[in-house]
């Protein structure tokens, strides 16, 4: 079973930031917090991960709260082609061979 | 980056063939690999772990039978569905495990599978 809640759905208007929650609340130590995202008919896509420092890249901003038991995936500027679902991962740092699995997601429409 | 290269990327077959989905990662080397199905408007279900060189891992209600799954080199999995029926239709998504941890894992692109 997956490890985390996301909202199932959210809008955002196109140019303003997305701000898509998750819940993993029985997170452990030793387990890092991952985001995907899958565009309609294709294979997911890596976006960001981190452990417990917030992170930031070319893609998003990943805010991991003090006590790792939630965080916010942060597209600053969304775009039409950001409507995607959104996977929020928890994963072992120890393996790179471990199991992904896959909650639900959060489907999120960019509104023009 | 690393990338993972999926083929065919759709495929329309009989019911009672068979059909073979390669995944190939095209510049690192990859010793686990794993195979997802993915329905309509659903999230991706783990199938199994193909590992290299051995047999691989099948998920809970995975029929091993049915889903063969070959990973004879450290840049090569494959997925055969046999004896394909209309309900083994669905979209079928393969991921590897990357170098280091900058990526974790990287997905192909997936194959849609009809079974007509």
């Amino acid at each position: 079973d997956a490890k985390t809640t996301q909202p199932t759905s959210m809008d955002c208007a196109e140019g303003r930031a997305a701000n898509l929650p998750c819940n993993h609340s029985t997170i452990s130590g030793n387990e890092y917090v991952y985001w995907y995202r899958q565009i309609h008919s294709q294979g997911p896509q890596y976006i960001i991960h981190g452990l417990k420092n917030n992170e930031t890249n070319e893609m998003a901003s990943l805010i991991i709260t003090e006590d790792r038991k939630s965080s916010t995936l942060i597209l600053p500027h969304a775009t039409l082609r950001d409507t995607a679902v959104y996977y929020c991962i928890v994963r072992p740092i120890s393996s790179n061979t471990g199991k992904l699995i896959f909650g639900q997601g959060t489907t999120l429409q960019v509104k023009p | 980056g690393a990338v993972v290269s999926q083929h065919p990327s759709r495929v329309i077959c009989k019911s009672g063939t068979s059909v073979k989905i390669e995944c190939r990662s095209l510049d690192f080397q990859a010793t686990t690999m794993f195979w997802y199905r993915q329905f309509p408007k659903q999230s991706l279900m783990l199938m199994a772990t193909s590992n290299e060189g051995s047999k691989a891992t099948y998920e809970q209600g995975v029929e091993k039978d049915k889903f063969l799954i070959n990973h004879a080199s450290l840049t090569l999995s494959t997925l055969t569905v046999t004896s394909a029926h209309p309900e083994d239709s669905s979209f079928y998504i393969c991921s590897a495990s990357s170098a280091g941890e900058r990526y974790g894992y990287t997905f192909g692109s997936g194959t849609r599978l009809t079974v007509v």
